[in-house]
């Protein structure tokens, strides 16, 4: 059984740019948090895809924005970065369909380490 | 809004130590609260969990108790060992129609030397 796979596992781009990271969720699950990790510190809670739709944003400008495809795997894509953007990107998979609510639990993936330079 | 504090780190524990690892939380309801674990250049893997008041969450010699009186999840072992080594990390997901959504504490390191 997969677990939560992401891509790729390390990037370095320039002030400016755009990025564009990848989620698989863990094989049964329907829902994708992203969630930024700045180094030494807990992961800040980006946004969550459900069903093809942003259900849940957190506090990050517009610049961030994401994708969910049919298949439950997800985009995430940061333009205009800035040095501040550095940080590891986690994807986390759940099942939201299960009907528990709020107990549900995310799983991991390994994440995305991205440098801005 | 929702908040969770750690004990500042980093923890450094002789090989068979007892460890506390505490953290306390706000938020409103009843949130469920979770302990994920971090290993070296790793995402974070689920620890344990409890979902309210009372309940104990238990896995590979770690619990932690949901006390919502004292609104505290304190981690707990009885003898750690050079593997456990790693940044824990204290989380809630807020009750509530739509709140899916996790909040962490800052986490802390726990170096355990031989």
């Amino acid at each position: 059984d997969a677990g939560v796979t992401q891509s790729p596992t390390h990037l370095i781009k320039t002030r400016g740019q755009q990025v564009t990271l990848r989620c698989s969720p863990k094989s049964g699950h329907d829902t994708v948090s992203w969630y930024q990790q700045a180094l030494g510190q807990g992961p800040q809670f980006i946004f969550q895809y459900y069903e093809e739709e942003e259900r849940q944003r957190g506090n990050f400008p517009d610049r961030f924005s994401g994708h969910q495809f049919p298949n439950y795997s997800s985009e995430l894509n940061v333009n205009a970065l800035l040095l501040g953007d550095s940080a590891l990107y986690l994807c986390a998979s759940s099942l939201r369909g299960q009907g528990k609510g709020p107990q549900e639990t995310q799983y991991f993936g390994p994440g995305t380490r991205l440098l801005v330079l | 809004g929702d908040s969770v504090t750690q004990m500042e780190g980093p923890v450094t524990l002789s090989e068979e130590a007892f460890l506390t690892i505490n953290c306390t939380y706000t938020a409103t309801g009843y949130p469920s609260l979770f302990w994920y674990v971090q290993y070296p250049g790793e995402g974070l893997q689920l620890l344990l969990k409890a979902t309210k008041a009372d309940d104990k969450g238990s896995n590979k010699g770690f619990e932690a108790t949901y006390r919502k009186e004292t609104t505290s999840f304190h981690l707990e072992k009885g003898s750690v060992q050079v593997s456990d080594s790693a940044v824990y990390f204290c989380a809630l997901m807020r009750s509530g129609a739509g709140s899916y959504q996790l909040t962490f504490g800052k986490g802390t390191k726990l170096s355990v030397i031989p």
